[in-house]
């Protein structure tokens, strides 16, 4: 049962254009939700994270909407850039106890000079 | 400031061996997590420890197992290997677990 979902394994985006990048989640009970980025060879690196109580957070290009109705979380890099491409993975936690992160299955991005 | 550290980066066993992975969180973090990434699937949680408690465990055999140290370091363990157990193992640090979890850059292992 995939509880973190993103349904775009790839996505290719022209050099300073916006990369909107798509997450969906079925638990309601997940309260804070983050973005990792990953190159080859190399851990996931956190980028920007966005609690429950918000819809909205931002960190310079990078924008993390929540849309807990919809259970839907989206990433908007702006603009986007070659040293963008990477594979981006969402990730999701509950206040359980244990909190671990369910992470997506990852969308690849590739950013076009 | 020194980020996660893990150790080996690569590895190779063959099937039915043990190995041992280890972590070193940031300093100042008293929470480690371990995480497994098969090849075109999000990592997926195994444990979380803090203050040297297991706090959390995945849908994992009893074949994982880890523990955390005095320092906070911490070792991944894995007995009789399975091919299906090749993966990046990810250990991921944060202050409490309760915050941002940082990742280390992994060990890749390979089971023949």
């Amino acid at each position: 049962d995939q509880q973190v979902k993103q349904n775009s394994p790839s996505l290719s985006v022209q050099e300073g254009r916006i990369s909107i990048l798509n997450c969906d989640y079925t638990n309601s009970m997940f309260d804070y939700f983050l973005w990792y980025k990953k190159y080859p060879a190399e851990g996931p690196t956190f980028l920007i994270s966005i609690s429950s109580i918000k819809d909205k957070n931002e960190d310079g290009r990078f924008t993390v909407f929540l849309n807990k109705s919809a259970k839907h979380l989206s990433l908007h890099i702006v603009p986007s850039q070659p040293g963008d491409s990477a594979v981006y993975f969402c990730a999701a936690s509950a206040p359980s106890g244990t909190y671990k992160y369910i992470f997506g299955t990852g969308t690849r991005l590739k950013v076009l000079a | 400031d020194a980020g996660v550290t893990q150790s080996p980066t690569h590895l190779i066993k063959t099937r039915g061996q043990q190995v041992t992975l280890r972590c070193s969180p940031i300093s100042g973090h008293k929470s480690v997590s371990w995480y497994q990434q098969v090849l075109g699937q999000g990592p997926q949680f195994i444990f979380q420890y803090y203050e040297k408690e297991e706090r959390g465990r995945g849908n994992f055999p009893d074949r994982f197992s880890a523990r955390q140290f005095p320092n906070y370091s911490s070792e991944l363990n894995v007995n009789a290997l399975l091919l299906g157990d090749s993966a990046l193992y990810l250990c991921a640090s944060s202050g409490t677990g309760q915050e941002t979890q940082y990742f280390g850059p992994g060990t890749r292992l390979l089971v023949l």
